[in-house]
């Protein structure tokens, strides 16, 4: 079975500092996926990374994928009240390609 | 830009009730995956339909089907209802099957008690 392991399940930090989230998983995906959901609402595609060390940067967040495409990386730098919100990675299960996995996520509280 | 309509927003249901859901894709998706959010939890794949044909299928209960119209909505029914089938429950749409991005709606929060 695959599973995706997200670290740290819960961060609070404060404007202006930097973060690193964590998905890690002992199995090989051929492109993971990285969402933000609000509270209420449904998850929002961030990025999709799918080569093995790519680098995909989206304002202040850089992501990264693993080398063997088993673990990414999202990282906020100067991190803002509007970053808040639970962050997952997903990835594709074996089915069909929207038929995702995902990480049971990192809930971001910026504080001003 | 249109986005996954998803209604009602809001259902509240009683034990062995039945719920129907629905979904509409953004215009001109064929695909929609349906996805279960329990209080807490990831969000769980339970069925999608490319082309009003179910194209895979995860952890759906027996008690659930779903199809997908000619028009590309989709509903989810939802049969003898349970106290665990509380969630939040999310439609998706995607063109095509092949690395297209899913689209969420905003989810049905279903209350079964």
């Amino acid at each position: 079975t695959q599973l995706l392991e997200q670290s740290p399940q819960f961060l609070s930090i404060q404007e202006g500092e930097n973060l690193t989230v964590y998905c890690n998983s002992s199995s090989v995906f051929s492109s993971l996926q990285w969402y933000r959901q609000e509270p209420g609402e449904g998850p929002v595609l961030l990025v999709t990374v799918v080569t093995g060390g790519e680098v995909k940067k989206l304002k202040r967040l850089t992501f990264q994928f693993g080398d063997a495409r088993k673990d990414s990386s999202l990282h906020i730098t100067a991190a803002q009240p509007g970053d808040t919100g639970l962050y997952l990675c997903a990835g594709a299960g074996g089915g069909s390609q929207g038929n995702l996995i995902f990480g049971k996520g990192t809930k971001l509280s910026v504080k001003p | 830009a249109a986005g996954v309509i998803q209604s009602p927003r809001h259902l509240i249901k009683e034990k062995r009730e039945t719920a129907t859901l629905k979904c509409y894709p953004i215009p001109r998706h064929d695909t929609v995956y349906w996805y279960q959010q329990g209080p807490g939890q990831d969000p769980q794949f339970l069925i999608s339909f490319y082309e009003k044909m179910q194209s895979d299928k995860g952890s759906i209960p027996d008690r659930f089907s779903a199809q997908q119209f000619s028009d590309y909505h989709s509903e989810l029914n939802m049969s003898s209802l349970e106290l665990g089938d509380s969630a939040l429950y999310f439609c998706a749409s995607s063109l095509g099957q092949s690395r297209s991005p899913l689209h969420f709606g905003n989810g049905t929060r279903l209350t079964v008690t």
